[in-house]
């Protein structure tokens, strides 16, 4: 079975430009997460989506958003990229029983 | 809040011998709790969850047990090796009794930075 697949794997944008990564979840997962990984950070919650509506929200501005789309696929949007937005985004799939949570590659943004 | 402590934040053994990581976390009302190892630049690959309502896990080399009361959970690797090499991360998952869900989400820690030498 495939895992969970992210595009782009690298990005370099501008800041103040928006910037759209994509998830793939594990087939017949129907919950994905979205978390940002910084050095000095750590690894925080972004959102999860279960059947395309958004369960649970972290502590992040209005700038970041995102949805999930009937076949699973989840994207997340960042408008008005600033430089601390450059990080390792990973997106997590699950079955949503067990919960248990498996990684995809990451997209690593730069701002520049 | 839940919070998710990991002692220590890096650790350096020769290979062959056994470890143990620490992982703590402030709340107790957790669902699960999951143990990740992530190698540099790469994603997260899943090692053990344990339920709220087990005590321990095995998979291979690897051991992880869970005292919910105490708010703690060690991950134990045997015979360790090179390939181990990589960050630990402990993540729990809230039971979302409190706060109407909104601690449903899961919290991770810094890490253990594991290096095994030969």
């Amino acid at each position: 079975k495939a895992g969970v697949t992210q595009t782009p794997r690298y990005l370099i944008k501008t800041r103040g430009q928006q910037v759209t990564l994509s998830c793939s979840p594990i087939s017949g997962h129907r919950s994905v997460s979205w978390y940002q990984q910084t050095p000095g950070q750590g690894l925080q919650f972004l959102f999860e989506y279960f059947s395309e509506t958004q369960r649970n929200k972290g502590n992040f501005p209005g700038r970041f958003s995102g949805r999930q789309f009937s076949n699973s696929r989840s994207e997340m949007n960042v408008s008005t990229l600033e430089l601390g937005d450059s990080a390792l985004y990973l997106c997590a799939s699950s079955l949503g029983t067990s919960w248990e949570q498996y990684f995809g590659p990451g997209t690593r943004l730069t701002v520049t | 809040k839940q919070e998710v402590t990991q002692i220590p934040a890096a650790l350096s053994v020769p290979e062959g011998e056994n470890l143990v990581l620490n992982c703590s976390f402030t709340d107790s009302a957790i669902y699960n709790l999951q143990w990740f190892r992530q190698d540099p630049g790469k994603g997260l690959t899943s090692l053990l969850l344990i339920q709220s309502s087990q005590r321990e896990q095995t998979s291979g080399r690897l051991n992880a047990s869970l005292d919910k009361s105490s708010g703690r959970s060690t991950l134990y690797i045997a015979a360790s090796q090179p390939g181990d090499s990589a960050t630990y991360l402990c993540a729990v998952r809230g039971s979302g009794t409190n706060s109407g869900g909104s601690n449903y989400k899961l919290t991770f820690g810094k890490g253990t930075l594991l290096t095994v030498n030969p």
